[in-house]
């Protein structure tokens, strides 16, 4: 399958300050990535979609000017939560989805996630 | 509004068994229905992806069968065996393009 990949894994920051994480997807053009939080024991929670070159849709009730999503390129997202807070703490996980392949129906790839800690 | 809904919510088994995970979604009119595997503190592997034409995939020991008109999936594993253990997702798109609605996961535990 397609090999999606996120930087950093972990990251433990202190409050007020910004954390940038990276999404890309190593084999294959994203035309659509897509940010997910999960909490613990608890299903993904979809953040954001965006579409390379076009600005991130979010879900009601994400805060699109304190998690700022970037898809500049086909295959790199980027995600900055901005002024971080002990609230902020998360898994963060992102997904790709390629250009419309038959056989495998628009199939989403995911991440390895990173763990975020604020302090 | 799309629900899909996975119970139980955990499930512990000894190793060998045959097993069936169950997920459901309320609004049949669905594109694909995936199944993702999730181990402690990583993300998400893809497991089998069902097109809303399919009935059922087959990968190794793992079978997902899909009737979308009852808003049913089953995730079938034989022959369970302790690196099984992880928590399985099931997850729904209503279009080429839509996001994807998640169920809660079922936690298994395969027993040695």
């Amino acid at each position: 399958g397609a090999v999606v990949s996120q930087h950093p894994s972990w990251v433990i920051c202190k409050s007020g300050t910004s954390v940038k994480i990276e999404c890309r997807s190593l084999d294959f053009q994203a035309t659509t990535m897509f940010w997910y939080r999960q909490f613990p024991k608890q299903s993904l929670m979809l953040m954001a979609t965006s579409n390379e070159g076009s600005k991130a849709t979010y879900e009601q009730g994400v805060e699109k000017d304190k998690f700022l999503i970037n898809h500049a390129s086909l295959t790199l997202s980027t995600l900055t939560v901005t002024s971080a807070h002990p609230e902020d703490s998360s898994f963060y996980i992102c997904s790709a989805r390629g250009r419309m392949r038959r056989e495998k129906g628009n199939e989403q790839f995911f991440g390895p996630g990173t763990r975020l800690t604020v302090l | 509004k799309q629900e899909v809904t996975q119970i139980p919510a955990a499930l512990s088994v000894p190793e060998g068994e045959n097993l069936v995970l169950n997920c459901s979604f309320t609004d049949s009119a669905i594109y694909n229905l995936q199944w993702f595997r999730q181990d402690p503190g990583k993300g998400l592997t893809s497991l089998l992806l069902i097109q809303s034409s399919q009935r059922e995939q087959t990968s190794g020991r793992l079978n997902a069968s899909l009737d979308k008109s009852s808003g049913r999936s089953t995730l079938y594993i034989a022959a369970s065996q302790p690196g099984d253990s992880a928590t399985y997702l099931c997850a729904v798109s209503g279009g080429a393009n839509s996001k994807l609605t998640f169920g809660k996961g079922i936690t298994l535990s395969v027993r040695p």
